[in-house]
């Protein structure tokens, strides 16, 4: 198994310009995560969707952010426009929703705003 | 508002000595409690988790320690090694809350050879 693929794996883009990160996750898992992390406040989750809706997107920091699952095997988190404060590392992490529902995390997109 | 605390935010060990970690949880709906270890570069990943019915679960040198009535958790790591310098998040679930976690804020240890 690949394992949950996201790419691209860096990105610098400058304060402004839209940003969409790309998730791909395991198959046959049906909840899907996506996480900031940084250091000063560690794992936020963003949202998450089952089943390709979207569950709680509570932790949507602003409208500047929005997520999109429209299959099974695909997400997106973009924002638009980007503000230097969003740079960060963007985790996407998939699961099973029932049984053993251990979170699988990508190794992340870093995300750098200038 | 942070439902789970860990402590310390870093950490620095000796080779063989032994690495703690702390965590405290305040929703008592938490049932499922998973340690995970994160090196640069990659994302986090499952490395042993423990539910409230058991007060200690071993897996190599790896041990968590569960006290329920005070809400707490705890990583032990046994005879440190320097490939186990990462940064480690404790977490919790709801049952009802499907696959969601709630992390601490992380702990990076650094094991010295």
């Amino acid at each position: 198994d690949a394992g949950v693929i996201q790419s691209p794996r860096h990105e610098v883009t400058e304060m402004g310009q839209e940003v969409t990160l790309r998730c791909k996750p395991i198959s046959g898992h049906n909840s899907l995560f996506w996480y900031r992390q940084t250091m000063m406040r560690g794992l936020e989750l963003l949202i998450y969707f089952n089943n390709n809706v979207p569950i709680d997107d509570s932790g949507m920091p602003e409208d500047r952010f929005s997520a999109k699952m429209p299959n099974a095997s695909f997400s997106t988190l973009k924002i638009q426009p980007s503000e230097p404060r969003d740079s960060a590392v963007y985790f996407c992490a998939s699961s099973l929703a029932m049984g053993v529902r251990t979170l699988h995390f990508g190794n992340g997109t870093r995300l750098t705003v200038t | 508002q942070q439902q789970v605390k860990q402590s310390p935010q870093s950490l620095i060990v000796q080779k063989g000595g032994i690495s703690i970690i702390n965590c405290a949880y305040e929703n008592t709906a938490f049932d499922y409690f998973p340690w995970y270890q994160q090196f640069p570069g990659k994302g986090p990943a499952l490395l042993i988790a423990i539910r409230p019915d058991v007060s200690e679960k071993k897996e190599g040198r790896f041990t968590i320690s569960f006290n329920k009535s005070a809400k707490q958790f705890s990583l032990h790591i046994m005879d440190s090694q320097p490939g186990d310098s990462a940064t480690y998040f404790c977490a919790a679930r709801k049952e009802t809350s499907g696959s969601r976690l709630t992390f601490g804020e992380g702990t990076q240890l650094t094991v010295n050879p």
